[in-house]
């Protein structure tokens, strides 16, 4: 069982839909991030959150450390939203241990 | 400010060929890492410098991969000799110290035919 599982694997909607991402993790974490790959390989980190909630823009992010999940939130979809949403967390002062992501669509 | 810069993006070689990959980092990261990313599948972390000490090298293929961080601010990746295998993205990222958050380069493409 991978520590850190995402879901959907895959996800299409239509523009102007809200979107949830959802991550579970097996362990103690000192933090997680999620990250935003576009076609083409290059990251954008989004947030990195240890507790509670953050947002930016038309992003949420939340985290329950007791129950190990978090959710990747979008209000308000566009189709340049399109991309590979990837959960990572760090256990401790470990490396971090990557999701294997959710793609994306958003149509127009 | 300038991002974190990798060279080449695109690289095609064949098998047993070499090859070295380059990242200049956002000035002023202490922390440099090289991930290899497969097509479909998260990141894994090859190499994790702290300034010019390699801090986590545990899943770097030593018979073959080699980096280097000799100033502790540009690195270089080098892969001799490659395998079909290797074909993936390789993703550089800095941050000011372990813990902190990341910041990718664009990556470099490589195809071993």
């Amino acid at each position: 069982k991978n520590e850190v599982e995402q879901s959907p694997q895959n996800l299409t909607a239509q523009e102007g839909e809200f979107i949830t991402i959802n991550c579970s993790y097996s362990v103690g974490i000192s933090a997680l991030h999620w990250l935003q790959q576009h076609p083409g390989g290059g990251i954008v980190s989004l947030f990195m959150l240890s507790s509670g909630k953050k947002k930016h823009g038309r992003l949420i992010a939340t985290i329950n450390i007791q129950e190990k999940h978090s959710s990747l939130h979008i209000t308000a979809s566009h189709p340049r939203d399109s991309a590979v949403y990837i959960c990572a967390v760090r256990p401790g002062a470990q490396k971090l241990v990557f999701g294997q992501g959710t793609r994306l669509t958003i149509n127009p | 400010e300038a991002g974190v810069a990798q060279s080449p993006r695109y690289k095609i070689i064949e098998k047993r060929q070499s090859v070295a990959f380059w990242c200049n980092p956002i000035s002023g990261h202490a922390t440099l890492y090289w991930y290899q990313q497969i097509l479909g599948q998260g990141p894994k972390l090859l190499i994790q410098f702290q300034n010019n000490g390699v801090v986590d090298d545990s899943q770097l293929p030593k018979d073959r991969f080699s980096a280097e961080r000799l100033k502790g601010v540009d690195s270089t990746l080098k892969i001799q000799p490659a395998k079909l295998e290797d074909s993936a993205v390789y993703l550089c990222a800095s941050s000011l110290g372990t813990g902190e958050k990341l910041f990718f380069g664009s990556g470099t493409q490589l195809s071993v035919l």
